[in-house]
C-alpha cells in the first residue's frame, strides 16, 4: 500500500472554526491532492499541488486553501467552516501528472461541521 | 464541460456470474482510463488501467476500452460476495475526471 497517512480521521466541530487537514506520505511523490467525496457527487477535486510551495485550484476550491512546504506534506484549511463542507476527505498522491500514472489514496478524514 | 458518466445502480449479479459494469466519456482527447473499487466507508483503491482499444485482463477482471464509441467497461468473472463495492471509472486527459460510482452487489 502506499504510504499516505491522514490526520484526524475523524472530527467534529463547529460552524465559524477553522479546521485543518493533514496528509502526509512517505512515497517521495511529486504531486499530492485533496478530494471531497459527497454521495451523488463522486469526487470532487478541490486543489492539487505539483511540488513544493506549488499549488493550484481544483474544481470545488472556494473556501479551502492548501499549502505544501515540505515534500512530505500538504495541509488542507478550511478558514472558518460551514455546515456544508461536511464531507469526507481523500488525500491522494502520483508519480507526475502524465495521463497513465494513476492516483492513490489515503484512508480519509469524515469532516462533519455542526 | 467533461464528464464521466456511469449508472449509480445498485446492479445485482448472483455469485459465480460475470458482472459487467461501463461507463462512458465526453473529452474525446482522453487517454487513460482507470478502474477503482471501494467498499463502504473506506477510500478508493486501483484495479485497473487501461490506455488503449480493446481487452485488458488481470486474473477475473478484464477492461475494455472503445474510443471511438466512448466507452470503458469492466467486467468480473467468478463474482464473489467480496466483490460488492462501488467501482468508480477515472478517465485522463492530463485532468483526471471521475464517474460518480456504481454500486455492485454480489448475491450468494
Amino acid at each position: 500500500d502506499a504510504g499516505i497517512t491522514q490526520s484526524p480521521r475523524h472530527k467534529v466541530t463547529e460552524t465559524g472554526t477553522p479546521v485543518t487537514l493533514r496528509c502526509h506520505q512517505t512515497e517521495n511523490h511529486r504531486y499530492m491532492y485533496w478530494y471531497r467525496q459527497d454521495p451523488g457527487h463522486g469526487l470532487r477535486l478541490i486543489h492539487y499541488s505539483y511540488g513544493v510551495k506549488d499549488t493550484d485550484k481544483g474544481e470545488v476550491s472556494d473556501g479551502y486553501s492548501v499549502s505544501r512546504s515540505k515534500t512530505e506534506d500538504f495541509l488542507l484549511t478550511l478558514e472558518s467552516a460551514t455546515s456544508s463542507q461536511t464531507s469526507v476527505y481523500f488525500c491522494a498522491i502520483s508519480d507526475n501528472r502524465n495521463s497513465n500514472q494513476p492516483q492513490h489514496f489515503g484512508d480519509g478524514t469524515r469532516l462533519s461541521i455542526l | 464541460q467533461k464528464e464521466v458518466e456511469q449508472n449509480s445502480g445498485p446492479l445485482s449479479v448472483p455469485e459465480g456470474a460475470i458482472a459487467s459494469l461501463n461507463c462512458t466519456y465526453s473529452d474525446r482527447g482522453s487517454q487513460s482510463f482507470f478502474w477503482y473499487r471501494q467498499y463502504s466507508g473506506k477510500s478508493p483503491e486501483l484495479i485497473m488501467f487501461i490506455y488503449s482499444n480493446g481487452d485488458k485482463e488481470d486474473g477475473r477482471f478484464t477492461a475494455q476500452l472503445n474510443k471511438a464509441s466512448q466507452y470503458v467497461s469492466l467486467l468480473i468473472r467468478d463474482s464473489q460476495p467480496s466483490d460488492s463495492a462501488t467501482y468508480l471509472c477515472a478517465v485522463s486527459n492530463y485532468q483526471l475526471i471521475w464517474g460518480a460510482g456504481t454500486k455492485l452487489i454480489i448475491k450468494p
